[in-house]
């Protein structure tokens, strides 16, 4: 099993660029997650996805919207790229679906971007 | 709101020697759930270990155990017989009970295991 797998690996963008960052799990697990995570800090939730069909936000959404296309990926997309959001994207996946308990989140390997 | 503190932000250990880090967390909650998680070079974020608030026996895994104070509000990790893979960034973490959603993470403490 791949686990949780990201896509791109690296992006530069130039700000008021757009993208969308991808993300497949393949442990059939119901929730979904984006983290960000910015130097000196730990990992900050942007949005997650407690079961198929349902998106909320986290602690930090603004400028970005999640996708969750299907129970196996969860998209998180940038509009209008910015500076500020030059960071290393995380996404996550755990096995339980809404409120679980203390469920275990496994990890991407992260991607790097770059907003110019 | 929870929030977890990590006030080592660099350690360093001989090989095989016994490193032990420190993580202090503030909730008003009764049921929860810590975490430690490591991001060593290859910036994947594995989980070490986790701890349930409700149980009073630590966890343990092979090398790592931690030493969980719920009164105290403390969750640490001790490395035992360290090696060379253990070089990394260890991240806590808390999630509270009934929500699998929000984990909240501190800052970070880097580990270095010196040859």
């Amino acid at each position: 099993n791949a686990g949780v797998t990201q896509t791109p690996k690296f992006q530069v963008l130039k700000t008021g660029q757009s993208m969308t960052l991808q993300c497949a799990q393949d442990m059939n697990h119901n929730s979904m997650y984006w983290y960000r995570q910015d130097p000196g800090m730990g990992l900050r939730l942007i949005y997650y996805s407690a079961s198929e069909g349902t998106t909320d936000k986290g602690e930090v959404p603004n400028g970005y919207n999640a996708s969750r296309l299907n129970k196996r990926e969860f998209s998180l997309r940038l509009e209008s790229a910015a500076p500020s959001q030059t960071s290393v994207y995380f996404c996550a996946s755990s096995a339980l679906s809404g409120r679980g308990f203390g469920d275990t989140q496994y990890f991407g390997p992260g991607t790097r971007l770059t907003v110019l | 709101a929870q929030t977890v503190t990590q006030s080592q932000p660099e350690m360093s250990v001989q090989e095989a020697e016994t490193v032990t880090l420190s993580c202090t967390y503030d909730t008003s909650e009764n049921n929860y759930y810590l975490f430690w998680y490591k991001q060593p070079p290859s910036r994947q974020m594995i989980l070490v270990i986790r701890q349930e608030a409700y149980k009073q026996q630590n966890a343990t895994e092979n090398r790592f155990s931690v030493n969980f104070q719920k009164a105290a509000k403390s969750f640490s990790l001790k490395i035992s017989d360290s090696q060379l893979g253990d070089t990394a960034m260890y991240f806590c973490a808390f999630m509270r009970g009934g929500s699998n959603y929000k984990l909240t993470f501190g800052k970070g403490t880097l580990l270095t295991v010196n040859p």
